[in-house]
């Protein structure tokens, strides 16, 4: 089983929808969580943390769920500019293997 | 924007070269990292770094080799080029159990 799994889409959703992708996660010792979003042939830039409580940033918001392993990213309103890979990250304790990377969904915002 | 450099962005070379990839972080992170990824497929950690005269390799076997004689070097080298090295190369570096920065990436290719 896969450290992190991601579904890797492609997601179709046309503009000013709303779209939510999840993450699963089989390490119950990890401690934190990040959304990355990574544009064709460009490095993978932080979109955001994810919080216990979760948290909201514009029409983006992530959430946690300890009980079932899993994070959520929800896009409202969705541009075309959203059009791109979103990578969920978890760490663990010590070592880059504390570091691991889903393989990411790919979304594609259709106009 | 991260400080995280990465040189040169794009290097043609022919087959039988030695090459550096350079990387370098002033945000002063001990752990530093060097990612592989071919278009459209999943990042490969090949190589990485909890500090000054650390290396450890990843989980994708690499013909590569990297040092770490400065925090905030941390260049990767193959002695011998060939076609099958032909990818993508991206450094990253964090500061322990939060997000971390990558370089622009490095695009190999090997004729």
């Amino acid at each position: 089983r896969k450290e992190v799994e991601q579904d890797p889409g492609p997601f179709n959703v046309p503009e000013g929808a709303t779209v939510a992708f999840n993450c699963t996660y089989s390490n119950s010792a990890s401690q934190s969580f990040f959304w990355y979003r990574q544009d064709c042939r460009k490095e993978p830039k932080l979109l955001m943390s994810v919080y216990s409580s979760g948290n909201e940033d514009g029409r983006f918001t992530a959430q946690l769920n300890r009980a079932s392993q899993y994070i959520s990213l929800l896009i409202r309103d969705s541009k075309l500019s959203d059009s791109a890979t979103y990578l969920c990250v978890v760490t663990t304790g010590g070592g880059a293997d504390g570091l691991t990377f889903g393989k990411g969904t790919h979304l594609i915002i259709q106009p | 924007e991260a400080d995280i450099y990465q040189t040169p962005r794009y290097l043609v070379i022919g087959t039988g070269k030695k090459i550096t990839l350079e990387c370098s972080q002033t945000m002063g992170h001990d752990k530093m990292y060097w990612y592989q990824q071919d278009p459209g497929m999943e990042l490969h950690l090949i190589h990485y770094s909890y500090g000054v005269n650390s290396t450890e390799k990843g989980d994708l076997s690499s013909e590569s080799t990297v040092s770490r004689i400065r925090t905030e070097h941390f260049p990767l080298t193959l002695e011998s080029a060939r076609p099958s090295h032909t990818s993508q190369y991206l450094c990253a570096s964090s500061a322990g159990q939060v997000e971390a920065f990558f370089g622009q990436g490095t695009r190999l290719t090997v004729v």
